[in-house]
């Protein structure tokens, strides 16, 4: 059962870099979420997407991209890295509230992700 | 707005000891609830839910009962075990315009010695 995969796990990057993390998805949910999680701050949502080819823009999304191109996967990129970007980057994904309602949210294991 | 409030750790307890983390939340309408546990280089996970006023979610002999009254989600384990250090998460679901977010508290680190 693989559920929600992140890749790559860790990642340094130099300030000004461009890169890309892919999470996938095997439980055809329709809703997937990208989170930062930083000391003391707990979970905050960057962008999310209710559906293939939608994205909408969450709490903290300014410096990152995304795109939903299929159902199964959630890209989050980053154009030009800085060093407030360093943080551990969470995907997760659900069902719709018209799938089913009540159901969680189902994370990855996350990508550490370094700028320097 | 929406926003969750729960107790700053870190905590730490002897094994068996009584826990309790509190959270409060502030919503409009009626927002189910959750605690979610991070274990060490782990991702997040549902511990358990409430969905409606008085509702009272248990799994791993955790326990939370939704206050609509206090506006609070507090956990509760009655004797806890070395493997339940971990980061717990409190935090409410709000639907908006056909779509679903969670909002999160903070975290608190729990610690439990042998």
């Amino acid at each position: 059962n693989a559920g929600v995969t992140q890749t790559p796990k860790f990642r340094v990057l130099k300030t000004g870099q461009s890169m890309t993390l892919l999470c996938a998805q095997d439980m055809n949910h329709e809703y997937m979420y990208w989170y930062r999680q930083d000391p003391g701050m707990g979970l905050r949502l960057i962008h999310y997407s209710v559906g293939e080819g939608t994205t909408a823009k969450g709490e903290v999304p300014d410096g990152y991209n995304v795109s939903r191109l299929k159902k199964q996967n959630f890209l989050l990129g980053l154009e030009s890295a800085a060093p407030s970007q360093t943080s551990v980057y969470f995907c997760a994904s659900s069902y719709s509230i018209r799938t089913s309602s009540n159901q969680p949210q189902h994370f990855g294991d996350g990508t550490r992700l370094s700028i320097l | 707005g929406n926003s969750v409030t729960q107790m700053e750790g870190p905590v730490t307890l002897s094994e068996e000891a009584f826990l309790t983390i509190n959270c409060t939340y502030t919503a409009t309408g009626y927002p189910s609830l959750f605690w979610y546990v991070q274990y060490p280089g782990e991702g997040l996970q549902l511990l358990l839910k409430a969905t409606k006023a008085d509702d009272k979610g248990s799994n791993k002999g955790f326990e939370a009962t939704y206050r609509k009254e206090t506006t609070s989600f507090h956990l509760e384990k009655g004797s806890v075990q070395v493997s339940d250090s971990a980061v717990y998460f409190c935090a409410l679901r709000v639907t908006q315009g056909g779509s679903e977010k969670l909002v999160f508290g903070k975290g608190t680190k729990l610690t439990v010695n042998p």
